[in-house]
Parts: structure tokens; sequence; C-alpha cells
């Protein structure tokens, strides 16, 4: 897997959009970016991931350059309920990466009223 | 539909024993892996449990082991524990047969914390 860079922490004000952004310069071209979030006392919950297109979902969109070294997911409008630690991990989610994420520190966002 | 479901959701043991954690997949799915998170990192991969073999393996001693059984369903065993194996131990339940190419979607439980004194 791509090695990911992400700030270790951001706030956003609820009702605002979060921007969070995750540099994976080295990002190889069959893999993918992925997108978890875990919030305080749960497991690790996916959220989305793409690999060259931008996608969007009922829980966030996600933003990749067009060279793909890096991406940003945005909340379009944060709630505190979307208080958590954010991952963003590149995996070719295939073969042997199958299953197998490699999880960073992840960007801890808090959203405030 | 239940998630993931792990037990216990607390343990407590002493260096040297050994402890079984439980996991049931989210229905429909035939794979689960393992992972482990300490305190303020993130999870790492312990291993991966498709058609009742150990498929991959992370980085982590022969201490760890693991089970599948028929229904999907499995287990992690710690042997010899070490107080470093103080962690959150997380299960992810995905689909292998007849997943969509390129999806790497792993549903997790909420873990079994486990402290070894």
């Amino acid at each position: 897997d791509a090695k990911t860079t992400q700030p270790p922490s951001m706030d956003c004000a609820e009702g605002r959009a979060a921007n969070l952004p995750c540099n994976h310069s080295t990002i190889s071209g069959n893999e993918y970016v992925y997108w978890y979030r875990q919030i305080h006392s749960q497991g690790p919950q996916y959220i989305i991931h793409g690999l060259k297109n931008n996608e969007t979902n009922e829980m966030a969109s996600l933003i990749i350059t067009e060279d793909r070294k890096s991406s940003t997911l945005i909340l379009p409008h944060a709630t505190l309920r979307d208080t958590a630690v954010y991952y963003c991990i590149a995996t070719n989610a295939g073969g042997t990466s199958y299953g197998k994420l490699t999880f960073g520190q992840g960007t801890i966002l808090t959203v405030h009223p | 539909d239940a998630g993931v479901t792990q037990s216990p959701t607390h343990l407590i043991k002493t260096r040297g024993q050994q402890v079984t954690l439980r996991c049931s997949p989210k229905s429909g799915h035939d794979t689960v892996s393992w992972y482990q998170q300490a305190l303020g990192q993130g999870p790492q991969f312990i291993f991966q449990y498709y058609e009742e073999e150990e498929r991959q393996r992370g980085n982590f001693p022969d201490r760890f082991s693991g089970h599948q059984f028929p229904n999907y369903s499995s287990e992690l065993n710690v042997n010899a524990l070490l107080l470093g194996d103080s962690a959150l131990y997380l299960c992810a339940s995905s689909l292998t047969q007849g997943r969509v190419a390129g999806a790497n979607v792993l549903t997790f439980g909420a873990g079994s914390r486990l402290t070894v004194l």
C-alpha cells in the first residue's frame, strides 16, 4: 500500500463543510483511495473509495486530483456526530491486499457547535 | 440485519494467560480479518481467514492464532499474554466470492478490549 499523509487534527463548525486532505504521492496506478472513520469506542466505518474519478455517496464526497497524488474527503454539512478519527488508505484492493488495510494515524476531526 | 458482533466486549487477563476472542461476521460475508489497535494508534492487521484457512498474516508472532468455522464465524487466540498485548481487538468481515472489483470494503465490529495486568 502506498504511504498516506494526513494532518493530525482539524476543527470544523457544525453545519459547515469539512474538507479533510490526504497526500498519497507514491500511489500506483492500480491503487484505490479509501476513507474510513472511527468514532470513539467503535470500530472503523467505511465511508467512500475511488480510483481516479470523483465519487459521492450519502455520507461524503471524494475528490481525487488529476495526478492522483492527493485527495480530499468532503463532509458537506458536518454534525457533532461526525467527530471522529478519519483514515485515508491507498490500497490495490485485490490479491494479498484484500481485507488487509494499512491504517496510519489518521486525522482527528472535531466538530464544534 | 446484524453487523459484526464480537465477544466479550471487555476482559482482563494476567501475564502468561491465554485468551480467546470471538467474532460473528455480517450476514452474507465469508471472510474475517482481525486487527489489533493499541491506544492512540491506528488498527494493525493480524491475519485473515477465508474458507476456514488463514489466507494471509501480518507481522505478529505465532502466539497469535485463529480459526474460522463453517458458519464463517471466527476466533482469535493469544497465548502467553504480554503486557504489550493490551489493546482493542477488532474483527472485520467482508465478501470474497462475488465482490465488486476494486472493493476493499470491510465491516468492523466494536471490538474486544483486552487488558493484561
